[in-house]
């Protein structure tokens, strides 16, 4: 089994809808766990952060973690067609963050 | 404020030529990455910095990569006698410390903008 798994999608999505992206993770003592995003041709850039169990909202982003369950998701609310991109999940093993390899989505107008 | 700087943003050398990779980090940040990107491919890690040591250089693919850092700030990656394997997008990421918990310290990222390394 992987460390990190994403599903590499494509995820296709009408604009205004919700995007919903999920990562599940093998590794039970894991604490922290990142979502980045990264457009094509560009390098990664950090867009949410959680640690505790529960929903974290950010503006139209929310991060879900259940640790119990070993998944992390990312929702899109109002997904415009700038939200076309690849997402990357993190999730540290000691120091070093183990990404997944992504989930490509794309909003169409 | 200023960002992760990489240089050259792009390389293009001959095959068995060396090369040398810069990464300027964000002041102040303790943590400092390096990895490759090939075309369509996840992140592959290779080196990681605390200051400037490298405990962890589990991922450097091979002998002819190198990694150093000086004054906790400025790392070079060096690739001796490039192979067209080599080829790839190389991202450096300044980290800082957001909490420490029972496995170790987390970092959030903040990556530079890559060197693109084209082997001929």
């Amino acid at each position: 089994q992987k460390e990190v798994e994403q599903n590499s999608g494509p995820l296709s999505v009408p604009e205004g809808a919700i995007a919903s992206l999920n990562c599940t993770y093998s590794d039970r003592v894991s604490q922290s766990f990142f979502w980045y995003r990264q457009y094509s041709g560009k390098s990664p850039e950090l867009i949410m952060s959680i640690y505790s169990n529960g929903d974290k909202e950010d503006g139209r982003f929310t991060a879900q973690l259940n640790k119990a369950s070993q998944y992390v998701s990312l929702l899109i609310r109002d997904s415009q067609p700038s939200d076309s991109a690849t997402y990357l999940c993190a999730v540290p093993r000691s120091y070093i963050p183990t990404f997944g390899r992504g989930t490509s989505l794309i909003v169409h107008p | 404020g200023a960002g992760v700087s990489q240089s050259p943003s792009n390389k293009v050398t001959e095959k068995g030529k060396d090369v040398e990779l810069r990464c300027d980090p964000i002041s102040g940040h303790t943590a400092l990455y390096w990895y490759r990107q090939s075309l369509g491919q996840g992140l592959e890690f290779l080196i990681y910095f605390q200051g400037n040591s490298a405990p962890d250089k589990s991922g450097l693919p091979s002998d002819r990569f190198s990694a150093e850092r000086t004054g906790g700030s400025v790392s070079t990656l060096t690739i001796q006698r490039t192979q067209q394997e080599d080829s790839a997008v190389y991202l450096c990421a300044s980290g800082v410390m957001i909490r420490s918990t029972r496995d170790g310290l987390s970092y959030e990222q903040y990556f530079g903008p890559g060197t693109r390394l084209t082997v001929t």
